[in-house]
């Protein structure tokens, strides 16, 4: 149990638009998700918390208005990157967490190349 | 807020030894932690965890103990196979108001294990 998963695990797109990143937990249901980001040989980084059917918390450096997430049921989150720029390009990964629980189960990821 | 120190940085061990892997935290209220496995271009995988009302816990060949007055816990891998070889992360987190369930990563060690 406990499986996250995430959608694209890639996703290659041109500078100024926009791009959705799903995250959903298959098998239990996440009151709790959050989204990391990770760049090249560097640990993760949190950028917000979100918890279902509330505004997400973000990180102090974190541009809200940027990073759009929305938690609007207990099994799904999205990570709307809006206007990407070369620098956003990342490895995205998005993490569960049951209610009332310590532990994360984390998705396989998301790739986002900006050209 | 929390910090985490994690070393070494990389480590190479041949197949059959042993691997550790030392993290400090400074928040002395954090209270879980988990220990994660991130193979190249994937999401991270908890492969233990450890809560601070404990001072060690073993899974097999995997083992975390836990100093709580000094503030360190370490990764023990025993008879390490080639398929151990990846990234391996620590974090802590505390249990209680805006932070809970805020996991900080440690800068994560990458483990090579030498047939």
């Amino acid at each position: 149990g406990a499986v996250v998963s995430q959608h694209p695990s890639r996703v290659i797109c041109k500078s100024g638009t926009s791009v959705k990143i799903e995250c959903r937990s298959l098998d239990f249901q996440a009151t709790t998700m959050f989204w990391y980001r990770q760049f090249p040989k560097q640990s993760l980084m949190l950028m917000a918390t979100s918890n279902e059917g509330s505004k997400a918390t973000y990180e102090q450096g974190v541009e809200k208005d940027k990073f759009l997430i929305n938690h609007a049921s207990l099994t799904l989150s999205t990570l709307t990157v809006t206007s990407a720029h070369p620098e956003d390009s990342s490895f995205y990964i998005c993490s569960a967490g049951r209610t009332g629980g310590h532990e994360q189960y984390f998705g396989p990821g998301t790739r986002l190349t900006v050209t | 807020g929390e910090n985490v120190e994690q070393h070494p940085s990389t480590l190479s061990v041949q197949e059959g030894d042993s691997a550790v892997i030392k993290c400090t935290y400074s928040d002395s209220a954090s209270n879980y932690f988990p220990w994660y496995k991130q193979e190249l271009g994937k999401g991270s995988q908890l492969i233990i965890d450890i809560r601070s009302n404990v001072g060690e816990k073993k899974d097999q060949r995997i083992a975390v103990t836990l100093n709580k007055t000094a503030k360190h816990f370490s990764l023990h891998i025993t008879e390490t196979q080639p398929e151990d070889s990846a990234v391996y992360f620590c974090a802590a987190s505390r249990s209680g108001g805006t932070s809970y369930g805020k996991l900080t990563f440690g800068q994560g060690t990458i483990l090579t294990v030498h047939p």
